[in-house]
């Protein structure tokens, strides 16, 4: 059974239009994360949360945002997609940040 | 991670050949790591974690050493198989925190 579920697996948004992409898990984590992946790159980590307490990288831009209203969701949020925000989103869980993270299968975004 | 001269981007076996991937890993302070396979289209598996209180550490098939003086991580496969073709990233936890940051990651393709 999944355990770390992102809807939906593809998402097709239309540039500058807000989109809010979902995850949801099964295991009670105290820790979720959002990454964004390009293609042939690495996850780049843009932030997480530990239970309610937000961490931000310093590097993520201003138009993405995050919103965890329970230990079971989070969602990201980009407010105004550009081009380049064409990615694979990855959502992933841990119980402590020093257990291992299990990861959803992604949601592609395409912006048009 | 950065490349420090041991990062490869490809590594091409053959199948039942050992399997070495490397890693260099940019902080310090970073006390846990992992070792992720991403097959494509998929979120990443997690295969073998470490703490920092080791050096070594085995799983079925795996192996991962950790060098902390030169900040170096490495992944042995034993008798690589097919099935064993993906991208394989080392992931550290940053901090006193919880934050998990990807390396580069190294394509592994295994022919028969």
């Amino acid at each position: 059974d999944a355990m770390v579920i992102q809807n939906p697996r593809y998402q097709v948004t239309q540039f500058g239009k807000p989109v809010t992409l979902s995850c949801s898990q099964t295991l009670n984590h105290n820790v979720m994360y959002w990454y964004q992946q390009k293609s042939s790159q690495a996850p780049k980590l843009l932030f997480h949360y530990y239970d309610k307490d937000f961490n931000n990288e310093a590097d993520t831009p201003d138009n993405f945002q995050s919103r965890r209203p329970n230990t079971s969701f989070c969602f990201l949020d980009i407010r105004s997609p550009g081009l380049g925000d064409a990615a694979m989103y990855l959502c992933a869980t841990s119980q402590t940040g020093y257990t291992e993270a299990f990861f959803g299968q992604g949601t592609r975004l395409t912006v048009v | 991670g950065e490349s420090v001269g041991l990062h490869l981007p490809t590594l091409s076996v053959q199948e039942g050949d050992n399997s070495i991937i490397n890693c260099a890993y940019s902080n310090s302070a970073s006390d846990y790591f992992i070792w992720y396979k991403q097959e494509s289209g998929k979120g990443p598996q997690f295969i073998i974690d470490i703490r920092s209180n080791m050096d070594k550490r085995q799983g079925q098939r795996v192996t991962v050493l950790l060098n902390k003086t030169v900040k170096h991580l490495s992944l042995q496969i034993a008798a690589t198989q097919p099935g064993d073709s993906a991208v394989y990233f080392c992931a550290e936890n940053r901090q006193a925190g919880t934050a998990l940051i990807f390396g580069k990651g190294t394509t592994l393709s295994v022919s028969s």
